[in-house]
């Protein structure tokens, strides 16, 4: 079957570097998104990944492994609007996204 | 409007009533795409439709049915609504199927099967 396993909550504190980490088994691979969601709001876009490395926008940075099945999201600078869950959603053979249940990150001051 | 719009934001339906979710975009794109959102799991996809006249079955399709009449419509109906059924629905699209593209999220709708 195919699976995305990411941790369900996390904690960190405001002006923090926090790493949300994603591994997946999915019946091939066409590239891997990050998503960003607030309580009770749609998901919005934050990164994709298709090749191996590090994609940096901003305070954001995305990592892919193909090999190893693994990418994580890297936030820098948290400010207390980056609370929220961070959603990893994997690409497969039939270009259909499977997605993990999602990381709800919490900022403290 | 710009984007994606759903109606209604949110809704409590009788079990065994039918019910239509709308889903509107006046962004051109071909692929449209509706999902279920349950606490402790991930968006799993009921139905997609990669361009106007054309439809597919996703991951969880059973109890639901959609059509793709036009580029910019592309309404869920449940036929006769479960208790089971009760999650928040997003209606999503991207320019096109596969590669790199984007899916672009509605604001969610609330449905609740009692």
């Amino acid at each position: 079957g195919q699976n995305i396993d990411q941790p369900t909550e996390m904690t960190a504190t405001e002006g923090a570097i926090v790493q949300i980490n994603c591994t997946y088994q999915t019946s091939g691979f066409n590239g891997l998104f990050w998503y960003q969601q607030h309580a009770g709001e749609a998901p919005t876009f934050l990164s994709y990944n298709v090749l191996d490395g590090l994609e940096e926008k901003g305070r954001f940075s995305s990592f892919l492994s193909r090999s190893k099945g693994y990418s994580y999201l890297l936030l820098k600078e948290l400010q207390m609007k980056d609370s929220a869950s961070y959603l990893c959603a994997v690409r497969d053979s039939n270009y259909q996204l499977i997605w993990g249940a999602g990381t709800k990150l919490i900022i403290k001051p | 409007i710009a984007g994606i719009t759903q109606a209604p934001t949110s809704q409590i339906l009788a079990a065994g009533r039918r019910m239509t979710l709308r889903c509107t975009q006046d962004m051109r794109h071909n692929a449209m795409y509706w999902y279920r959102q349950d606490l402790g799991l991930g968006l799993r996809l009921i139905h997609y439709s990669n361009t106007a006249g054309t439809t597919g079955k996703g991951e969880v399709p059973d109890g639901y049915s959609v059509s793709r009449a036009n580029t910019d419509d592309f309404p869920l109906t449940l036929a006769s609504a479960v208790p089971s059924q009760t999650s928040v629905y997003f209606c999503a699209s991207s320019p096109k199927a596969g590669g790199q593209e984007t899916q672009y999220f509605g604001p969610g709708t609330r449905l609740l099967v009692l």
